[in-house]
C-alpha cells in the first residue's frame, strides 16, 4: 500500500529548541509538501518542493525552513520553536506525471500534533 | 490566482438523511476538483476526484460529487448519511495548465459534517 509517512504523531518541545519533522514517501513522487492546519484556518502551505535540492516558499515560510537531499525525503525544521508554531503538520506527496491514477492529486500522511511549551 | 470557498463551517444532518457539502471555486480555465476528509488526529484521505468527463463523479464511501461549470461548483453529496461519516471535509482545487513547479492544490478551509441518530 503506498503511503506518506511522518516519523512522529504527537511531539512536544521546549520554547527555542530546534525541531526537525520528518516526511517520507514510497510512491516515487516529485512534489513534496508541508502544510500546518490549525482551526477556522484550513491548510496553509509552508514549503514545497518538486525536485530533490529543489524548494519553494509557500504561505507562511517564516520561521521554518526545509530540506530535501533524496528524493523520498523532505524534512521540515522549527530553527527556534515559538509557542505560535504549536499546530498540526501535515505532510503530502505528489505526482507530476498526467498518468496513472494520482492525476495530480496528493496523498497525506497521518500528521504530527506538534505542541512547543 | 486560484481559490475555494466552502461556505458553510459546519453542516448537520441525521442519519440515513441525503446531505450536500458545498464547494466553490475559481481558476484559470479547466479545473481539477478534489475532495479530502479528515477524521480526528488523522490526515486528509481522498475521497474522488474531477478531472474531465461526466459531471457526476462517484467516489469511496457512497460519496458523490457534481461539476457544474456555468455555477463553478462541485457539491458532496451522498444520499443516505451515516454516523460514521462525521468529520471535516476539503474541497481542493488547481488549473490543468501548469503554471509553475510544483503542481499546487489550493483548499478550502474545511466544513465539519455532524451526522446524528
Amino acid at each position: 500500500d503506498v503511503k506518506v509517512t511522518q516519523s512522529s504523531r504527537y511531539l512536544v518541545k521546549r520554547t527555542g529548541e530546534k525541531v526537525f519533522l520528518e516526511c517520507v514517501q514510497d510512491m516515487d513522487h516529485e512534489n513534496m509538501f508541508w502544510y500546518r492546519q490549525d482551526p477556522g484556518l484550513g491548510l496553509r502551505l509552508i514549503y514545497f518542493s518538486y525536485d530533490v535540492k529543489m524548494k519553494e516558499k509557500g504561505d507562511i515560510p517564516e520561521g521554518y525552513s526545509v530540506s530535501r537531499e533524496k528524493k523520498e525525503r523532505f524534512s521540515l525544521i522549527l530553527e527556534s520553536a515559538s509557542t505560535n508554531q504549536t499546530s498540526m503538520y501535515l505532510c503530502a506527496s505528489s505526482s507530476s506525471r498526467r498518468q496513472g491514477l494520482s492525476n495530480y492529486g496528493y496523498t497525506f500522511g497521518s500528521g504530527t500534533r506538534l505542541t512547543v511549551v | 490566482a486560484q481559490s475555494v470557498a466552502q461556505p458553510e463551517d459546519q453542516v448537520n444532518v441525521a442519519e440515513g438523511n441525503p446531505l450536500t457539502v458545498k464547494c466553490t471555486y475559481s481558476v484559470s480555465g479547466n479545473p481539477y476538483l478534489f475532495w479530502y476528509v479528515q477524521y480526528p488526529n488523522r490526515g486528509l484521505q481522498f475521497l474522488l476526484k474531477y478531472i474531465t468527463g461526466d459531471n457526476l463523479v462517484k467516489g469511496s464511501y457512497g460519496f458523490e460529487a457534481e461539476f457544474n461549470k456555468s455555477q463553478t461548483s462541485f457539491h458532496l453529496k451522498k444520499p443516505s448519511a451515516l454516523v460514521s461519516d462525521s468529520a471535516l471535509y476539503f474541497c481542493a482545487v488547481r488549473g490543468v495548465i501548469l503554471t509553475g513547479g510544483g503542481n499546487k492544490l489550493t483548499f478550502g478551509t474545511g466544513t465539519q459534517l455532524k451526522v446524528e441518530l
